[in-house]
């Protein structure tokens, strides 16, 4: 497509549910990132690819996130037993491998109750 | 980690006046970029400035790359009421990395 593409737009869960974030990179673009951006503040980098492998995961908070990108095109990002405390915008972002003006998608806004 | 110090938090400001933002880190940085935030939207580039010193327009935006690498400004001329939004600063500060630490952004208002 055109641009990054990230389904649902906004999922409502219950604390304790399990949740996959999706995302359609721009095609062509090897690199993919995930950023997640709390009210009030800017992105923050949780996971890297570069084609099919995690180039950098540092920034997941915790072992209940983990991301895949299995055939080096969409990922997804999946969250086991959810808190209140991961409601935010998780951004995806594409981008030709090296270049830093990345291309964001929409976000996923989700909300843990 | 690493942060980015933005400022001003918040511009409110009449259509037709200009504006300039900054950020600074204490850490040298290789990149720094600026996006432009909508409401419900993702981020959008805006400038990419990759050399100390260097001086980027587009339109009427204009940034620049700070001398010993750890500050950037944005200046927008002539604003209009389409500037509205969150203004981010952006920067990689790991030789080599992929990752971008972002600031906390400029929430800029322009009255008609």
């Amino acid at each position: 497509g055109a641009g990054v593409s990230q389904t649902p737009s906004n999922k409502v869960t219950e604390k304790g549910k399990y949740v996959e974030l999706r995302c359609d990179p721009i095609s062509g673009h090897t690199a993919l990132y995930w950023y997640r951006q709390s009210l009030g503040q800017g992105p923050e980098f949780l996971i890297y690819f570069q084609g099919t492998g995690a180039a950098d995961d540092s920034g997941l908070p915790n072992d209940r996130f983990f991301a895949v990108r299995p055939e080096g095109s969409v990922s997804t990002l999946k969250i086991q037993r959810t808190e209140r405390g991961d409601s935010a915008v998780y951004l995806c972002a594409s981008s030709l491998s090296g270049f830093h003006g990345y291309t964001f998608g929409s976000g996923t806004r989700l909300t843990v109750v | 980690g690493q942060q980015l110090n933005q400022s001003p938090q918040s511009m409110f400001i009449q259509e037709g006046e200009d504006v300039s933002m900054n950020c600074t880190s204490s850490s040298i940085f290789n990149t720094w970029l600026w996006y432009k935030q909508d409401p419900g939207e993702g981020p959008v580039l805006l400038i990419a400035l990759y050399k100390a010193g260097e001086l980027t327009s587009n339109g009427r935006l204009t940034a620049q790359f700070g001398i010993t690498r750890k500050d950037s400004f944005l200046n927008i001329s002539a604003s209009i009421p389409s500037d509205v939004g969150i203004y981010f600063c952006a920067g990689d500060y790991q030789g080599g990395s992929e990752k971008l630490v972002f600031g906390k952004g400029t929430k800029l208002t322009v009255n008609p």
